[in-house]
């Protein structure tokens, strides 16, 4: 069965900051990974995805993530923060499977200060 | 090509009573799930239809129910509203198995009272 944790429910960053959101993940097999980021009251949009390509992998909005096995970590970064940014973003772990397989971390809500 | 559509945006309903929640999945996507998201948490996956059959769901009770129709439109029913399922409900939409991720509608805020 696949797990996400992700550390820190908020991060609060300044803008033109670096954007670390930390994600780690349990699967008994090699996982698909992926971020999503939400909007209040919308829904989840897809950032990135990595599915066993390259480890480092890069998204919309000049979002990446960094695939690390040894670590089970696929943090989030973004070098310099928007006033944009700031939302809910979710990490995700699949087994390449449908459905109960798909499985969201609590989320961890970015705010940008000015 | 055409997102995910869900119907109605928002709406209220009394303990005890029925709901049914409408989505029309991302054109050329066969694979429909259904999460539930509460307040300040992440989503809760339901259960998914594939080609009109139900072949996956999560930890729910049986009052929450499911169709997929030909058009790969799909609803969510639960009934026997409680307090407790006030929350967003997401669909998401995929062509492929788990490797591509999910195409998510914007949800549908249900409120019990």
């Amino acid at each position: 069965a696949q797990s996400v944790t992700q550390l820190g429910s908020h991060v609060s960053v300044s803008e033109g900051a670096l954007v670390l959101l930390r994600c780690n993940y349990s699967s008994s097999v090699p996982p698909y990974l992926f971020w999503y980021v939400q909007y209040p009251n919308q829904g989840l949009q897809l950032l990135l995805k990595y599915t066993s390509a390259a480890t480092l992998v890069k998204g919309i909005n000049g979002f990446e993530a960094e695939f690390k096995k040894s670590e089970t970590s696929f943090h989030l970064t973004k070098p310099s923060a928007h006033m944009s940014d700031a939302a809910e973003y979710f990490c995700a772990v699949s087994d390449g499977r449908y459905g109960q397989n798909f499985v969201f971390g609590p989320g961890t809500r970015l705010s940008v200060l000015p | 090509e055409t997102g995910v559509t869900q119907s109605p945006t928002h709406l209220i309903k009394t303990r005890g009573q029925q709901v049914t929640l409408r989505c029309s999945s991302q054109s050329g996507h066969n694979t429909v799930s259904w999460y539930q998201q509460a307040l300040g948490q992440g989503p809760q996956f339901i259960f998914q239809y594939y080609r009109e059959e139900e072949n996956g769901r999560g930890n729910f009770p049986p009052r929450f129910s499911g169709l997929q129709f030909p058009n790969y439109s799909s609803e969510l029913n639960v009934n026997a509203l409680e307090l407790d399922d006030s929350a967003l409900y997401l669909c998401a939409s995929s062509s492929g198995q788990g490797v591509n991720g999910y195409t998510f509608g914007s949800g549908t805020r249900l409120t019990v009272v």
